[in-house]
């Protein structure tokens, strides 16, 4: 069954630090690029962050550049999302997704993994 | 970076009737790069329609996108009850991978 799994979502200080992980299974990780997608509270989905398949081409929404990296281990079928300086807007449940060229679209998403960002 | 911005916000139909969405980009989007997704309350998104009018492994015959260039639309022709959910459309075509704000089909 192809499927992702996210964790390390949890209540963390503004200012602080989480690293979210994708573990994937079912189908040949290293052969698709990946994203993040977050959605806050009763808000619409916001893309966050992209990966290639070999980890060369990344890019980032502005709202999390500069603050936020996304890597991943082909080795682990994983991929991770190092969120330092973290914001109360950045509260949300987070998704990773995979890309898949046939469809061009996020074709298969995670359940997600929340994140609160309080005092 | 593409704007989308989707109408209306919330549309409010009766099962078997028929809903028509929207989606307008800032700039002209390939089709190859126009999604549709469907949300359900507490689940993660569901592609429907990719390529601007591909339908998705599964989706039903009753959904149907279209459009090129900076409009778009996703149809469905006679509402089920399991249709009633939110939809976005996104674009994949350039960084950043923009979604429209979101259209809420709820029962009226």
């Amino acid at each position: 069954e192809v499927q992702l799994v996210e964790s390390g979502g949890g209540l963390v200080q503004p200012g602080g630090s989480l690293r979210l992980s994708c573990a994937a299974s079912g189908f040949p990780f290293s052969s698709h690029e990946m994203n993040w997608v977050r959605q806050a509270p009763g808000k619409g989905l916001e893309w966050i962050s992209y990966i290639g398949e070999n980890g060369n081409n990344i890019f980032y929404a502005d709202s999390v550049k500069g603050r936020f990296t996304v890597s991943r281990d082909n080795a682990k079928s994983s991929m991770y999302l190092q969120m330092n300086n973290l914001r109360p807007e950045d509260t949300g449940i987070y998704y990773c997704a995979r890309y898949w060229y046939y469809y061009a679209s996020m074709d298969v998403w995670g359940q997600g993994t929340a994140v609160t960002v309080s005092s | 970076e593409i704007v989308l911005t989707q109408s209306p916000g919330t549309l409010s139909l009766s099962p078997g009737e028929r809903a028509t969405l929207s989606c307008r980009a800032s700039q002209s989007v390939s089709s190859t790069y126009l999604i549709w997704y469907q949300q359900k309350p507490g689940q993660a998104p569901r592609l429907l329609i990719y390529g601007a009018s591909n339908r998705a492994t599964g989706i039903p015959d009753r959904f149907t996108g279209s459009g090129s260039g900076t409009d778009f639309t996703l149809t469905i022709s006679r509402l089920e009850p399991e249709d009633f959910a939110v939809y976005y459309c996104q674009q994949y075509g350039s960084s950043p991978y923009t979604f429209g704000q979101g259209t809420k089909l709820e029962i009226k």
